[in-house]
């Protein structure tokens, strides 16, 4: 099934250690995205790639890396993880040649404790 | 002069209502503004959209009206149903060689049956 896979599910993570949250899609989109979600904040951009190879930062990009090896896969990595950084994180793709539409994975909800 | 003021928090209505949410934007560069909808779980899925250079968009009970000159956009949900309960986000963009979106802090719709 096309789309975006994103792992784990959620994860509870004890302050301090590093985290990496995995996001794959199949639909060859040459942009891909990651959010944080947080209520009363809606989706607020952490990191960007317009392609593989290069990457941005967002609106909230502190703590937080991303790298792009390759068109399908798009980590995010916590290097050491605060409690401030409980959220739900989205990985977003789109083929910003075609459309403007973001297509979101399910998310991945991750409590620092 | 980034920001996507989005209101109400969250809304009400009876089912066979009409919803409206509303949003307000600074950046005169925004050019392309999606809706997105949320299922409890889930990742947001975009609803509708519409271009800065068209008043009024309509897709089956779903309308986005757009007044450019006020920097505001709105979607009205005709017939509301139970089914239309979810968490709406609206957002805008602007293409720095991708399109990078602004989402509005969201509004939780319940429909009462």
């Amino acid at each position: 099934i096309a789309g975006i896979t994103q792992a784990p599910t959620s994860q509870i993570l004890a302050a301090g250690r590093r985290m990496t949250l995995r996001c794959t899609q199949d639909m060859r989109h040459n942009a891909m995205y990651w959010y944080r979600q947080d209520l009363g904040l809606g989706l607020r951009l952490i990191h960007y790639s317009n392609t593989a190879g290069t990457t941005g930062k967002g609106e909230v990009p502190d703590g937080y890396s991303v790298s792009r090896a390759n068109t399908d896969d798009f980590p995010l990595t916590l290097a050491s993880a605060v409690p401030s950084q409980t959220s739900v994180y989205f990985c977003a793709s789109s083929d910003s040649g075609a459309s403007n539409e973001q297509f979101f994975g399910p998310g991945t909800r991750l409590t620092v404790l | 002069q980034q920001q996507v003021k989005q209101s109400p928090q969250s809304l009400i209505v009876q089912k066979g209502g009409i919803s409206i949410i509303n949003c307000a934007y600074e950046n005169t560069a925004f050019d392309y503004f999606p809706w997105y909808q949320q299922f409890p779980g889930k990742g947001p899925a975009l609803l509708i959209a519409i271009r800065p250079d068209v008043s009024e968009k309509k897709e089956g009970r779903f309308t986005i009206s757009f007044n450019k000159s006020a920097k505001q956009f709105s979607l009205h949900i005709m017939d509301s149903q139970p089914g239309d309960s979810a968490t709406y986000f609206c957002a805008a963009s602007l293409y720095s060689g991708t399109y990078k979106y602004i989402f509005g802090t969201g509004t939780r719709l319940k429909v009462l049956a």
